[in-house]
């Protein structure tokens, strides 16, 4: 059974940096693009970034772009985001997200970030 | 990068049908067979419930369809259930290996 698992969200404060992770299991996860997928509060979906199997491609959403790193360590079937200048537009709900046939077929339940002083 | 365009809600009773329509452009939704539509229950991940324009993946039922014609993709959902009842996404590959959602519909049955 295909399971993406996020954590490591939480507050942090406007100008600050987090990190986060999603556990992959159920699947050949070095096999998979991935994707970080966030939902503001009362909002709507929003792709932010995505990484390439092997890790040599990375993409992003303007709004991010030099803010946000997305990585993968195919040895611990894990994904992170690692933000930094966060703003408090950046306060949402992220997932975690395989790439299937050009589509997101399998997401995590996410994680909180909240973005305030 | 701008949002797909989507109806912010729909309704309809149980047992009709439902069309959602998502407008992008040519340089996303006109321009790829590549547009994928989930639903999302409130506190719940989405679900993918159809891929390349009209696919369904296992385990979807066939009352759910999509199509596209131009720049515009629809969702139908034919006899409604009350467990339909959620927010609908489209989404698109935008190039450059970049990707677009839409803006959400609230389905209400």
């Amino acid at each position: 059974e295909v399971q993406l698992v996020e954590s490591g969200g939480g507050l942090v404060q406007p100008g600050g940096s987090l990190r986060f992770s999603c556990a992959a299991s159920g699947f050949t996860f070095s096999s998979y693009w991935m994707s970080w997928v966030r939902q503001a509060p009362g909002k709507g979906l929003e792709w932010v970034a995505n990484i390439k199997q092997d890790g040599s491609e990375k993409n992003y959403v303007d709004s991010v772009k030099g803010r946000f790193t997305i990585s993968r360590d195919n040895a611990q079937n894990s994904l992170y985001l690692q933000m930094n200048s966060v703003r408090a537009e950046d306060t949402a709900v992220y997932y975690c997200a395989r790439h299937g046939d050009w589509s997101f077929d399998f997401w995590g339940r996410g994680t909180l970030v909240t973005v305030s002083s | 990068q701008s949002a797909l365009t989507q109806p912010p809600s729909a309704s309809g009773s149980p047992g009709q049908s439902v069309t959602i329509s998502c407008t992008g452009t040519s340089s996303d939704v006109g321009g790829y067979n590549y547009v994928s539509w989930y639903q999302q229950h409130p506190g719940k991940a989405p679900k993918l419930m159809i891929f390349g324009v009209s696919k369904r993946p296992s385990g979807v039922p066939d009352r759910f369809s999509g199509s596209k014609s131009g720049n515009t993709a629809s969702l139908t959902v034919s006899g409604l259930q009350a467990e339909d009842e959620a927010d609908y996404y489209c989404s698109s590959f935008a190039g450059s290996k970049k990707w677009v959602f839409g803006e959400g519909t609230k389905l209400t049955v």
